[in-house]
């Protein structure tokens, strides 16, 4: 079993919809969450910190269930420009440092 | 501006020629880190260094050596030990190797072997 697993996608929406994304991962220690976003051939961008209360940013609404092992990312009102690869990172204390473990990445393609 | 520059960006081996990627950031990060994408695939860490003159390996670092003389510099050889090399490299770096630290990445190197 993988340590972060996402569904690969691509989740294909039409402009203003209203997307989620869901994320797992295997190990119980694992202290902190986040969500980045990741362009076509570029490097990955930290989207959001994600926090055992929820947290929301704009259109992004972040959530971790830790009983559940559980992390998610809603979209709303989708714009094309959201267009992107979206990657669940999740980081445990491993080997003596802090250990970020990144999920394959969900595709998100906006279309008009 | 601050950030974290990767050189070059596109880069083209030969199988068995040793090739090394630069990663330079001025950020005053201690923390740097080599991460390995290939398609379909999350981020894999092959060495982190925490303090100059100082790194450890991560979880692919065979065929791989970097050096850490300079607080701002951790440049990445990719050996012909590597067997499978062909992927995006990805340097990046943070305050400390500490919980709750943003990671910070450069833009990538293609890396391709012909």
């Amino acid at each position: 079993r993988k340590e972060v697993e996402q569904d690969p996608g691509p989740f294909n929406v039409p402009e203003g919809a209203t997307v989620a994304f869901n994320c797992t991962y295997s190990n119980s220690a694992s202290q902190s969450f986040f969500w980045y976003r990741q362009d076509c051939r570029k490097e990955p961008k930290l989207l959001m910190s994600v926090y055992s209360s929820g947290n929301e940013d704009g259109r992004f609404t972040a959530q971790l269930n830790r009983a559940s092992q559980y992390i998610s990312l809603l979209i709303r009102d989708s714009k094309l420009s959201d267009s992107a690869t979206y990657l669940c990172v999740v980081m445990l204390f491993s080997g003596g440092y802090n250990k970020l473990i990144f999920g394959a990445g969900t595709r998100l393609a906006v279309h008009p | 501006d601050g950030g974290i520059t990767q050189s070059p960006k596109y880069l083209f081996r030969k199988e068995g020629q040793n090739v090394t990627l630069s990663c330079e950031q001025n950020l005053n990060h201690d923390a740097m880190y080599w991460y390995r994408q290939d398609p379909g695939q999350g981020l894999r860490l092959i060495y982190y260094s925490q303090i100059v003159n100082d790194f450890q390996k991560g979880d692919i670092a065979e065929g791989y050596s970097v050096s850490r003389e300079k607080k701002e510099s951790f440049p990445l050889t990719v050996t012909s030990a590597q067997k499978n090399p062909t992927a995006f490299y990805l340097c990046a770096s943070s305050i400390s190797t500490g919980a709750g630290n943003t990671i910070y990445f450069g833009e990538g190197s293609w890396l391709t072997v012909v």
